[in-house]
C-alpha cells in the first residue's frame, strides 16, 4: 500500500504571497490531519478533515485554511504569508481520525 | 504548563544501553502515541496505546492511565535509534493530537 504523499516537498515563497500544499492519504483512509512544526513551538495541530468536512481546528489564524476532496485528498492554503509561517507542514492520514495516524514526509516552507 | 511533558529533553547513550523516555500528561485521553522523527523530518508512528504495554522488536511502550504517565523503553540501543522521540495524546472526545516537546536521543557507538 502506498504511503502518505505530500507535494511539494520544498517551497520558497515571499512574504505576502499565498501557498497551497497537497496531501494524498493512504488508500481507504478518510481522515486527514495537518500539523505545523517549528523549532520554537514544536508540533501543533492545524485542522482535521473527515469525509470532506472539517471536524477539528487548532488555534491558528484564519489565513490558514484547508479542504478535502471526495477522494480524501486534502489541500491546505496559507494566505498573506508571514516570516513566522516558515515551518515543516506535515499531514497524517487515518482510517477514522482516532485510529493510528500515518504521517507524510512533510513540506518544508520557507518564507523570505 | 504544557498538557504533555516529556523527559529528558536530551539523552546521550552508549550503544547497547537500556533507554527510558518518560511522558506525563494532564488531560483525559483516549490514546497516547509515541512517534519517531529522524533528521529530514519524516515521522513514524511507533505505538498507539490506551492501556497496558506494547512491544515491537527492541521497543516497549507502557502506559499508566491512573497516573497519567507513559514510558518508552529501548533495549540494546543502537546508533540507528538516534532520533527525536515525541509523545502525543489524543484528548478524550476529540480527534486532534497534542504533542510533547520531544526527546533528542543520540546513541554513540
Amino acid at each position: 500500500k502506498a504511503g502518505v504523499t505530500q507535494t511539494p516537498r520544498y517551497l520558497i515563497k515571499t512574504r505576502g504571497q499565498q501557498v497551497t500544499l497537497s496531501c494524498s492519504p493512504i488508500s481507504g483512509h478518510r481522515s486527514v490531519s495537518w500539523y505545523q512544526q517549528t523549532p520554537g513551538q514544536g508540533l501543533q495541530f492545524l485542522f482535521e478533515y473527515f469525509s470532506e468536512t472539517q471536524r477539528n481546528k487548532g488555534n491558528f489564524p484564519g489565513r490558514f485554511s484547508g479542504r478535502q476532496f471526495s477522494n480524501s485528498r486534502s489541500e491546505m492554503n496559507v494566505s498573506t504569508l508571514e516570516l513566522g509561517d516558515s515551518a515543516l507542514y506535515l499531514c497524517a492520514s487515518s482510517l477514522m481520525g482516532y485510529y493510528e495516524q500515518y504521517f507524510g514526509p512533510g513540506t518544508r516552507l520557507t518564507v523570505t | 504548563k504544557n498538557e504533555v511533558e516529556q523527559s529528558p529533553q536530551n539523552l546521550t547513550a552508549q550503544e547497547g544501553e537500556f533507554i527510558t523516555i518518560n511522558c506525563s500528561y494532564s488531560v483525559g485521553i483516549s490514546a497516547l502515541h509515541w512517534l519517531q522523527q529522524h533528521p529530514g523530518g519524516g515521522i513514524v508512528s511507533l505505538f498507539m496505546l490506551s492501556s497496558g504495554k506494547k512491544k515491537h522488536g527492541r521497543l516497549i511502550a507502557t502506559i499508566n492511565i491512573q497516573e497519567k504517565h507513559s514510558s518508552l523503553h529501548i533495549t540494546a540501543s543502537h546508533p540507528r535509534d538516534s532520533a527525536v522521540y515525541i509523545c502525543a495524546v489524543m484528548r478524550q472526545g476529540g480527534n486532534k493530537l497534542v504533542f510533547g516537546a520531544g526527546t533528542i536521543l543520540r546513541v554513540k557507538s
